[in-house]
């Protein structure tokens, strides 16, 4: 049981290269979510999945974008990447918000 | 809006101590209260959930307290270890689809 798996681990990006960062999970979760992580602000929701074919952005959605075409993978898309955007972005999913989440190993990207 | 402050911000104990980690939130209205342990450069590792309806839960060494009236949670590490060195966060869900709200975490470093 694998659990909640990011795709890459890292990344090195020029400032306006797109990308798009995988999360996929095999607990059969409705719920997905993307965070970030920077020193001093701790982790801040960036959209987040209900269920199939829903998104829903959260405290930091600016510069990103999301698709949950299937209930396992949820995608996190940068357009054009900005310096700003370096940090350590983490997928969680849940069975429902009253039994937790679980967290994937990260995404540690970086926008030169 | 919800805010989780974590105190300290920073511990350094000798092995053996026992010591305990706050959490504080501002609104009671809480649905799940989730302690994370996070390694340098790894994921989030969850160590015990707390239904709303809970007083605490145990497993192991630790064992987490809630108490929503007051708007805090603890959480307790018997006989500390070198290996219990990480950074711990404190995570509540307000019910909603919307996650997590996060504490900046407390560093600990267990000396040998």
């Amino acid at each position: 049981n694998a659990g909640v798996t990011q795709t890459p681990k890292f990344r090195v990006l020029k400032t306006g290269q797109s990308m798009t960062l995988l999360c996929a999970q095999d607990m059969n979760h409705e719920y997905m979510y993307w965070y970030r992580q920077d020193p001093g602000m701790g982790l801040r929701l960036i959209h987040y999945s209900v269920g199939e074919g829903t998104t829903a952005k959260g405290e930091v959605p600016d510069g990103y974008n999301v698709s949950r075409l299937k209930k396992q993978n949820f995608l996190l898309g940068l357009e054009s990447a900005a310096p700003s955007q370096t940090s350590v972005y983490f997928c969680a999913s849940s069975r429902d918000p009253y039994r937790g989440y679980t967290f994937g190993s990260g995404t540690r990207l970086t926008v030169v | 809006k919800q805010e989780v402050t974590q105190i300290p911000a920073a511990l350094s104990v000798p092995e053996g101590e026992n010591l305990v980690l706050n959490c504080s939130f501002t609104d009671s209205a809480i649905y799940n209260l989730q302690w994370f342990r996070q390694d340098p450069g790894k994921g989030l590792t969850s160590l015990l959930l707390i239904q709303s309806s809970q007083r605490e839960q145990t497993s192991g060494r630790l064992n987490a307290s809630l108490d929503k009236s007051s708007g805090r949670s603890t959480l307790y590490i018997a006989a500390s270890q070198p290996g219990d060195s990480a950074t711990y966060l404190c995570a509540l869900s307000g019910g909603g689809a919307d996650g997590l709200t996060f504490g900046k975490g407390t560093h600990l470093i267990i000396q040998p």
